[in-house]
């Protein structure tokens, strides 16, 4: 079964208008983090955010807020005010607590800003 | 720049040929982990090593082996190559394992072009 699923293969936004990207995770365990990956056509993986499952609060860094519903299992990044340069495929992924601390990734969503 | 570098940047090669991949993890980061992305696969883990130790193995054919050496840097071996095996391979780092601070630092990868 699929442990990250993101369910939007491409989007286009508007340059300084917000998008919202979304991933739901399937995990059984209760210590677990989400990370947000940012990938432009020239290849390299880029971090932009982490929430842990225990974290109350959603993280923030910069333009990147991450949307986290526990319940819900739902992990979704908003970027705000979008730039030219956040045009790139990005990945949301999980850690689980079980000792084998891979990252298990979704299958990436490209977002294209439009100018 | 993340501070782990990869070399070499590009490799082609043919089949039933081996490669070795190296990986330099950022600076005090005891963790490396290899991933594939291939567009049919998606991005997988292949492998993790923790001060030298094997740690955690994901999805690595028996044809591929990794080790990590004392100064922390590690290898990734590929043989018997086929056609398959194209894909981008990246090395990450993490100074932890969990929690904070175990977030995953990608390298700028390993284009490997199998013929």
């Amino acid at each position: 079964a699929q442990k990250i699923t993101q369910t939007q293969p491409g989007m286009f936004v508007q340059e300084k208008e917000a998008v919202t990207l979304d991933c739901t995770y399937d995990t059984s365990d209760q210590s677990y983090g989400l990370f947000w990956y940012k990938q432009p056509s020239s290849g390299e993986m880029i971090f932009l955010i982490y929430q842990g499952s225990y974290d109350e609060q959603n993280a923030t860094e910069g333009r990147y807020s991450l949307n986290f519903q526990k319940a819900r299992k739902s992990a979704n990044l908003v970027i705000s005010a979008s730039q030219l340069g956040d045009s790139a495929m990005y990945f949301c992924a999980m850690r689980e607590g079980r000792g084998d601390y891979k990252l298990s990734f979704g299958a990436g969503t490209t977002v294209t800003v439009r100018a | 720049d993340s501070g782990v570098t990869q070399t070499p940047k590009h490799l082609i090669t043919a089949t039933g040929q081996r490669v070795t991949l190296r990986c330099s993890p950022r600076s005090g980061d005891l963790s490396v982990y290899w991933y594939q992305q291939s567009l049919d696969q998606g991005l997988q883990f292949l492998i993790q090593y923790y001060n030298g130790e094997e740690r955690a193995k994901g999805n690595i054919l028996e044809r591929f082996s990794a080790q990590q050496f004392p100064d922390l840097h590690s290898e990734l071996n590929l043989s018997s190559l086929e056609l398959g095996d194209s894909a981008l391979y990246f090395c990450a780092s993490s100074v932890r394992l969990a929690g904070v601070g175990s977030e995953q630092f990608f390298g700028p990868g390993t284009r490997l072009t199998v013929l």
